[in-house]
């Protein structure tokens, strides 16, 4: 779990700023995730990566752009945020088929 | 994509008590994934299971796939503070990317 690290690990912003949120592995895994979750709620996936330079939507990628031009890089990007988009995110990396694993996560609040 | 649902939503059992979350699928599951998050923490795998009729141990923690793959168990004996924490399934799909049912928090009265 060590090898997936995840900045800020707590950030408050206010609507409309733009923030990046960032996530770093150092496993060369090819697939990276992010995931919200919402208090007392599951996990739902906003993007991922299959490799450096693609990327694709997930369940929920509306207010959110995302760049993966290094393996061990994906940044998280919320173009202009809103309060609906209060939470905690987690970015995950795995090897095609193999366990996915979760970094420490980042605690956002936006008022 | 297809939907696991998870059940219960949450389970309160005094410790030393069993406890068990269920899995379902309206469609054929090619693997189930397990996974753990304690409070403020973040998911953590505990197993995947892909055969049919699959049933998996690890110490006091019996993981089941059902015979049609559609459902999957985690069954805990003899509960201990330390279990406290939500329990997730995940099916993976083609693309590799984990679709996870809702979970079940589980709390565990010393």
């Amino acid at each position: 779990d060590a090898g997936i690290t995840q900045s800020p690990r707590y950030k408050i912003t206010e609507t409309g700023r733009q923030v990046t949120l960032m996530c770093h592995q150092t496993w060369s895994h090819s697939y990276m995730f992010w995931y919200r979750q919402d208090l007392g709620h599951g996990l739902r996936l906003i993007y991922y990566s299959a490799a450096a330079d693609i990327t694709d939507k997930g369940e929920v990628p509306d207010g959110y752009v995302v760049s993966r031009s290094k393996t061990e890089n994906f940044p998280l990007t919320l173009e202009s945020a809103t309060r609906s988009q209060t939470s905690v995110y987690f970015c995950a990396s795995n090897r095609a088929s193999d366990t996915q694993y979760f970094g420490p996560g980042t605690r956002l609040t936006v008022l | 994509g297809q939907q696991v649902m998870q059940i219960p939503q949450y389970q309160h059992v005094q410790e030393g008590e069993d406890f068990t979350t269920y899995c379902n699928s309206s469609t054929t599951l090619s693997n189930i994934q397990w996974y753990k998050q304690r409070p403020g923490g973040h998911p953590v795998f505990l197993i995947q299971l892909v055969k049919s009729g699959e049933v998996k141990k690890q110490k006091r923690l019996t993981f089941q796939f059902g015979e049609a793959k559609k459902n999957s168990s985690l069954h805990i004996t003899a509960t201990q503070t330390t279990d406290v924490g939500t329990y997730f399934c995940a099916r993976m799909d083609s693309s590799y990317k984990l679709i996870f049912g809702s979970g079940t928090r589980l709390l565990v009265r010393p």
